[in-house]
């Protein structure tokens, strides 16, 4: 069965410092990996998402993440942490859907972001 | 637009009075998902759906229902609502490749006195 883990539900960061959040998933088998971001009073909305291709993937906002297989790892980073990027962040892994799978979307807690000024 | 259209945006109701919110997607997404959000929790699916006439039960179903009798609609429906299920509710649809990001709607913020 997959399922998500992000460690830390609360990191705080200041302005122009490294931004890493923390994801692990496990997975019977290659899975697709997102990362979602919520502002407040927002739904989500996808930051990025590995799905097979390279294993270092660019997203929106300057956000990128690593696929590590062997540390069954998906980490989101970005240089520099800006005031616009205080927001609560999911990780989430699918399977996809064939006749083994649901293709269920499973999230992680979720990280909430905060940057000093 | 490809969009996710949930309403209401917000709801206050009381204990037992059924209600339902709806969900509507422009995309001819075969998947659609219902999620609870709660402080600490993160997003808990409550129930899901491959297609038309085929849905199945989330992680905490208990005390919803949902139909799926069009590929476009998945209404969220609960018969005697509870304070517990007081809550942020987010509808979602995608393909079912799974390799393609979830479209969410802009959820509804339940509350049951």
């Amino acid at each position: 069965a997959q399922s998500v883990t992000q460690l830390g539900s609360h990191v705080s960061v200041s302005e122009g410092a490294l931004v890493l959040l923390r994801c692990n998933y496990s997975s019977s088998v290659p899975p697709y990996l997102f990362w979602y971001v919520q502002y407040p009073n927002q739904g989500l909305q996808l930051l990025l998402k590995y799905t097979s291709a390279a294993t270092l993937v660019k997203g929106i906002n300057g956000f990128e993440a690593e696929f590590k297989k062997s540390e069954t790892s998906f980490h989101l980073t970005k240089p520099s942490a800006h005031m616009s990027d205080a927001a609560e962040y999911f990780c989430a892994v699918s399977e996809g859907m064939d006749s083994s799978n649901t293709g269920k979307l499973i999230f992680g807690q979720g990280t909430t972001l905060q940057v000093k000024p | 637009e490809a969009q996710v259209t949930q309403n209401p945006r917000y709801l206050i109701t009381v204990t037992g009075k059924k209600l339902t919110v709806t969900c509507s997607q422009n995309m001819n997404h075969e998947y659609m998902s219902w999620y609870r959000q709660d402080p600490g929790l993160g997003l808990r699916q409550i129930y899901y759906s491959m297609n038309v006439e085929v849905t199945d039960k989330g992680d905490v179903p208990e005390g919803y229902k949902v139909s799926r009798k069009e590929k476009r609609n998945f209404p969220l429906i609960l018969e005697s609502p509870s304070p517990n299920q007081t809550s942020l509710y987010f509808c979602a649809s995608y393909r079912k490749t799974g390799n393609t990001e979830a479209f969410f709607g802009q959820g509804t913020r339940l509350t049951v006195v």
